[in-house]
């Protein structure tokens, strides 16, 4: 089946630091691939997005590649403020009858520090 | 305006007794999703509606879970004979359409069956 594996966190950065979070996943067909965040206290929400290979989703300084040989959507920031502390989640969806549900990853701790 | 809400946010109960946990969706969203998060592991898809068709409930574990929705509005996810591996944070998400994969999703319900 689907799946999605996020690197092990928790992740700790000086502020104004670089930030990779990898992801990669498993799946049939071409599926779209989505970066979720939680913020403390606050819903899980759609941080970008890339719906087929070689896509680069951005939002809010953060960008992902949709890289199809590698089957990865690693997500960087090039500067991250203390306001980014936050859980992020890769997620896939598959399509076709699938889509709309989506498989998430287990979820990357992130804390950064002023 | 207002976000999915759900309660309660936390509920304990135990081991063999029915729960059940509850989602208001965001006013004019057509589909609403229920997800659930183990401790350490992503969300797993559980059930989505999608205005008066038949629900898709393919990620439903057991015949103990069941859950309904009247309409575009509230939604319960029930729990019968409650086990300890039911314990986890119980998720609803809603999309103005469906189906989508951007879901604005509530805060959760964290169940502990003890």
């Amino acid at each position: 089946g689907d799946s999605v594996t996020q690197m092990e966190g928790p992740v700790t950065l000086s502020e104004e630091a670089f930030l990779t979070i990898n992801c990669t996943y498993t799946a049939t067909g071409y599926p779209s691939l989505f970066w979720y965040v939680q913020y403390p206290g606050e819903g899980l929400q759609l941080l970008l997005k890339a719906t087929k290979a070689d896509d680069k989703g951005s939002n809010k300084g953060f960008e992902a590649t949709y890289r199809k040989e590698t089957t990865s959507f690693h997500l960087e920031k090039g500067s991250v403020q203390v306001s980014d502390s936050a859980v992020y989640f890769c997620a896939l969806s598959a399509g076709g009858t699938s889509y709309g549900k989506l498989t998430f990853g287990q979820g990357t701790i992130l804390t950064v520090h002023p | 305006g207002a976000g999915v809400s759900q309660s309660p946010s936390n509920k304990v109960t135990e081991k063999g007794k029915d729960v059940e946990l509850r989602c208001d969706p965001i006013s004019g969203h057509t589909a609403l999703y229920w997800y659930r998060q183990r401790l350490g592991q992503g969300l797993e898809f559980l059930i989505y509606f999608q205005g008066n068709s038949a629900p898709d409930k393919s990620g439903l574990p057991s015949d103990r879970f069941s859950a309904e929705r009247t309409g575009e509005s509230v939604s319960t996810l029930t729990i019968q004979r409650t086990q300890q591996e039911d314990s986890a944070v119980y998720l609803c998400a809603s999309s103005p359409r469906a189906p989508s994969y951007e879901q604005y999703f509530g805060p959760g319900t964290r169940l502990t069956v003890t």
